[in-house]
């Protein structure tokens, strides 16, 4: 079946050091999305992607969508400890609805001050 | 406005019995999610209604399992005869409608079966 996957699986940076995750699919999404978890907390959403070659920017966070559309990176520059927590991201299962997402296990990042 | 909310916020029940885990949406998403999350992984899609009706329930893992939404807002996520591997952290989301992919989730409900 569709997998799709994470890595690396733990990163831990100094304060300062960027960060990247990558997330790759075994099928072609027509979107993908990521999500943080802080410790302890629910995800959140970050960010939706959907044209082939995407690149969107959120201040320090760098979202990138490949060409084939079966992966994507996330980057941060210059990491601070609020960065600290889960990366996940997401895309809707093939041959499924729209609503059914399946997501990566996630990159869990720590931020040492 | 109030996020999505869910209660209880822990369950602990004993193999074989029956749980209700409620999830209240924002107010005016039509999409509703349900995810279970094991520690480490990530969230494991379970089903989703749009409105009143369960868009796609391919998610849930045996008929032990059911949901409803018969108002189209409030969603209860039914397990009969929990079993110890049933024991995860149930989310749930919503969103606008299923077009608009922004899920917001819940804060989840703890479930522990023993």
């Amino acid at each position: 079946g569709q997998q799709v996957m994470q890595i690396p699986q733990y990163q831990h940076v100094q304060e300062g050091e960027d960060f990247t995750t990558y997330c790759n699919s075994s099928t072609t999404l027509s979107n993908i999305q990521w999500y943080k978890q802080r410790p302890g907390g629910h995800p959140v959403f970050l960010i939706q992607l959907v044209k082939s070659g995407e690149v969107k920017k959120q201040k320090r966070l760098t979202f990138q969508f490949g060409e084939a559309k079966k992966n994507s990176s996330l980057h941060i520059t210059a990491t601070q400890t609020t960065d600290v927590g889960t990366y996940f991201c997401a895309g809707p299962r093939y041959g499924g609805s729209q609503g059914n997402l399946i997501f990566g296990k996630g990159t869990k990042l720590s931020v040492k001050p | 406005g109030a996020g999505v909310s869910q209660t209880p916020s822990n369950k602990v029940t004993e193999k074989g019995k029956y749980v209700e885990l409620r999830c209240d949406p924002i107010s005016g998403h039509t999409a509703l999610y349900w995810y279970r999350q094991s520690l480490g992984q990530g969230p494991e899609f379970l089903i989703y209604f749009q409105g009143t009706g369960a868009a796609d329930d391919s998610g849930l893992p045996n008929d032990r399992f059911f949901a409803v939404r018969p108002e189209g807002s409030v969603s209860t996520l039914k397990i009969q005869r929990t079993e110890r591997g049933d024991s995860a952290v149930y989310l749930c989301a919503s969103s606008l409608s299923v077009g608009y992919n922004e899920q917001f989730f819940g804060p989840g409900t703890r479930l522990t079966v023993l």
